[in-house]
């Protein structure tokens, strides 16, 4: 079965890190894109960042410098390290797969969210 | 940066009427790269349309997407009560960012 499984948020004051997991079944994480989508409370979604199959990494402006994304073949994990927490990072994290037909086309395959909740 | 606005914030409607939401982009997107995602409270968003117009798997056929350059357009042509929920376009064009639009609620009127 196609599955993703968020780990890893909670509460945590300002400046803080925090490392989400996303243990990934059914497919293997390297072979495909991977992406975090967070989404605050009471608002829309946001983009984060994306791996794709072949290593390269991409960040939202909002994030960057501050979060990492990586994964972990033998574990089948996607991650997102976050660095230096702001109160305006409070929100859902979702992992997700990306959807590639001579590119990304969409996201299809979604975890159930993790809550990060930054605050003093 | 590609800019997405949606249209209107909410649309209050019936069951069983016909729901036409707007995504406008800020510049040209390939009809490739543009996608719209259903999501209902405390769920994850769900993927309903990609390339503008194909129906993701399972989606129902009441689900349609058109469009092309900076303006596409979701319609659900019969709104059941399941399909009463907040919709998001988001764009792939070119490299991430890969944005998302505001949402439009769709609610029972």
């Amino acid at each position: 079965e196609v599955q993703l499984v968020e780990t890893g948020g909670g509460l945590i004051q300002p400046g803080g890190s925090l490392r989400l997991s996303c243990a990934v079944s059914g497919f293997s994480v390297t072979s495909n894109f991977m992406t975090w989508v967070r989404q605050a409370p009471g608002k829309g979604l946001e983009w984060v960042s994306v791996i794709y199959s072949g290593g390269t990494t991409y960040y939202a402006d909002s994030v960057k410098g501050r979060f990492t994304i990586s994964r972990d073949k033998s574990k089948n994990t996607l991650f997102l390290q976050m660095n230096s927490l702001r109160v305006e990072d409070t929100a859902v994290y979702y992992c997700a797969r990306a959807l590639t037909i001579l590119g990304v086309v969409g996201m299809d395959v979604w975890g159930q969210g993790t809550t990060v909740t930054v605050s003093s | 940066e590609i800019v997405l606005t949606q249209s209107p914030g909410t649309l209050s409607l019936s069951p069983g009427e016909r729901a036409t939401l707007s995504c406008r982009a800020s510049q040209s997107v390939s009809s490739n790269y543009l996608a719209w995602y259903q999501q209902k409270p405390g769920q994850a968003p769900r993927l309903l349309i990609y390339g503008a117009s194909s129906r993701a798997t399972g989606i129902p056929d009441r689900f349609s997407g058109s469009g092309s350059g900076t303006d596409f357009t979701l319609t659900i042509s019969r709104l059941e009560p399941e399909d009463f929920a907040v919709y998001y376009c988001q764009q792939y064009d070119s490299s991430p960012p890969w944005t998302f639009g505001q949402g439009t609620k769709v609610e029972i009127k």
